[in-house]
């Protein structure tokens, strides 16, 4: 299989704060992890990827200060939403792409988690 | 600047009739063809792929087609059950290994 959880699923975060999210590969190594942000109807923005042992690349308009993305091992990934505001409320999906062959095309996604942010 | 366009936004058919989704894409660098489901409030789940230098692929009652002189790809299900109601989104990759630009998805819905 191939495996990707996301921590917590839900959080409710008043304005100001900060909130981490955590991706994890359960039964891969991802060389590289994604995140992506979702507003209602509309399709998956990719926010950053990120390699494990350095730093992230962000996708332009994504201010890196704010989202703040640390892949520390080839099974976990974390998100920092930090300042929360009200605008920052969305579904957040992780994704993991194992590396060698084919299959390195193949992105694996985590189940969401929803900030909203009062 | 959309390079992947899934121009139908919903789909409505009757179990057991085929489903076709449609998606169109721009950059002539893609090379690898996703579509991913996905439930509210769920991660997208991979469902099958099609590299460029195949036409067709086919998993049990999914089978994708692409044809890459129209940059057009096609995914067809059949027979359509009740439980494929979701949002289908295409993806297309333009080289080994890097970053996947979605379409805007269709809502697929199978009437019992």
């Amino acid at each position: 299989g191939a495996v990707v959880s996301q921590h917590p699923s839900r959080v409710i975060c008043k304005s100001g704060t900060s909130v981490k999210i955590e991706c994890r590969s359960l039964d891969f190594q991802a060389t590289t992890m994604f995140w992506y942000r979702q507003f209602p109807k509309q399709s998956l923005m990719l926010m950053a990827t990120s390699n494990e042992g350095s730093k992230a690349t962000y996708e332009q308009g994504v201010e890196k200060d704010k989202f703040l993305i640390n892949h520390a091992s080839l099974t976990l990934s974390t998100l920092t939403v930090t300042s929360a505001h009200p605008e920052d409320s969305s579904f957040y999906i992780c994704s993991a792409r194992r590396g060698g062959g084919q299959s390195s095309y193949e992105q694996y996604f985590g189940p969401g988690t929803r900030l909203t942010v009062t | 600047d959309q390079q992947v366009k899934q121009n139908s936004p919903s789909l409505s058919v009757q179990e057991g009739r085929i489903s076709i989704l449609n998606c169109d894409y721009t950059n002539s660098m893609f090379d690898y063809f996703l579509w991913y489901k996905k439930y509210p409030a769920e991660g997208p789940t991979f469902l099958i792929s099609i590299s460029s230098i195949k036409d067709k692929n086919e998993d049990g009652r999914f089978t994708v087609f692409l044809n890459k002189s129209a940059k057009h790809l096609s995914l067809h299900i059949v027979p359509s059950q009740p439980g494929d109601s979701a949002v289908y989104f295409c993806a297309a990759s333009a080289s080994f290994g890097s970053r996947l630009t979605f379409g805007e998805g269709t809502q697929l819905t199978v009437n019992p």
